[in-house]
């Protein structure tokens, strides 16, 4: 069985201060990792995912994420954040016989000015 | 390009009755998943359909059932829904089963 674990599940922060939202993965077999956002009252949004190859995976909106197989993280970062990046973020796994994703429980980004 | 569209947008029913929801795939998608987001945790897996047959399925009972369609359209239905059932229900599509899921806005689902 694979599963997520999002570390907080809210992360106030200040304009143009950095953020790194974390993420931790379980699974037995190769994963492939993803990061979403949600903004009030919408579906979710591809923000990047790894699949293969590099571990550093640029994202859309100046988001990266890190691939650390031996410590099973995915974390998510942001050198400076805007007011527009205010969401809930959610990272999920897919692999091995699972076409389906598992998600986290996500962590509520807010920017306050 | 249309990306992933659901109807309803909002629904209400009361416990026992029935509810179908609409799902059409991005173009070019072939394959289409179902997700239950109950409200403050993430989403959940219902099940998958591909070349019109469940591919997998969640941890969810009986009473939750789908259909695909030949232009790769999806439905799910929901039977004698219950209180816990309201939720934000999601379609994501792909093209084939392996590759990276494209979601809808969703359908919210209020069971009273």
């Amino acid at each position: 069985a694979q599963s997520v674990t999002q570390l907080d599940s809210q992360v106030p922060v200040f304009e143009e201060a950095p953020v790194e939202l974390r993420c931790n993965y379980s699974s037995s077999v190769s994963v492939y990792l993803f990061w979403y956002v949600q903004y009030p009252n919408q579906g979710l949004q591809l923000l990047l995912k790894y699949l293969s190859g590099s571990t550093l995976v640029k994202g859309i909106n100046g988001f990266e994420a890190e691939f650390n197989k031996s410590q099973t993280s995915f974390h998510l970062r942001k050198p400076s954040v805007h007011i527009s990046d205010t969401a809930e973020y959610f990272c999920a796994v897919s692999g091995g016989s699972n076409y389906k994703l598992t998600f986290g429980k996500g962590t509520l980004l807010t920017v306050n000015p | 390009d249309a990306g992933v569209t659901q109807s309803p947008t909002h629904l209400i029913k009361t416990r026992g009755q029935q509810v179908t929801l609409r799902c059409s795939p991005k173009s070019g998608h072939d394959t289409v998943s179902w997700y239950q987001q109950a409200l403050g945790q993430g989403p959940q897996f219902i099940f998958q359909y591909y070349e019109e047959e469940e591919r997998q399925r969640g941890n969810f009972p009986d009473r939750f059932s789908g259909h695909q369609f030949p232009n790769y359209s999806s439905e799910l239905n929901v039977n004698a829904l219950l209180l816990g059932d309201s939720a934000l229900y999601l379609c994501a599509s792909t093209y084939g089963p392996w590759e990276t899921q494209y979601f809808g806005p969703g359908t919210r689902l209020l069971v009273l």
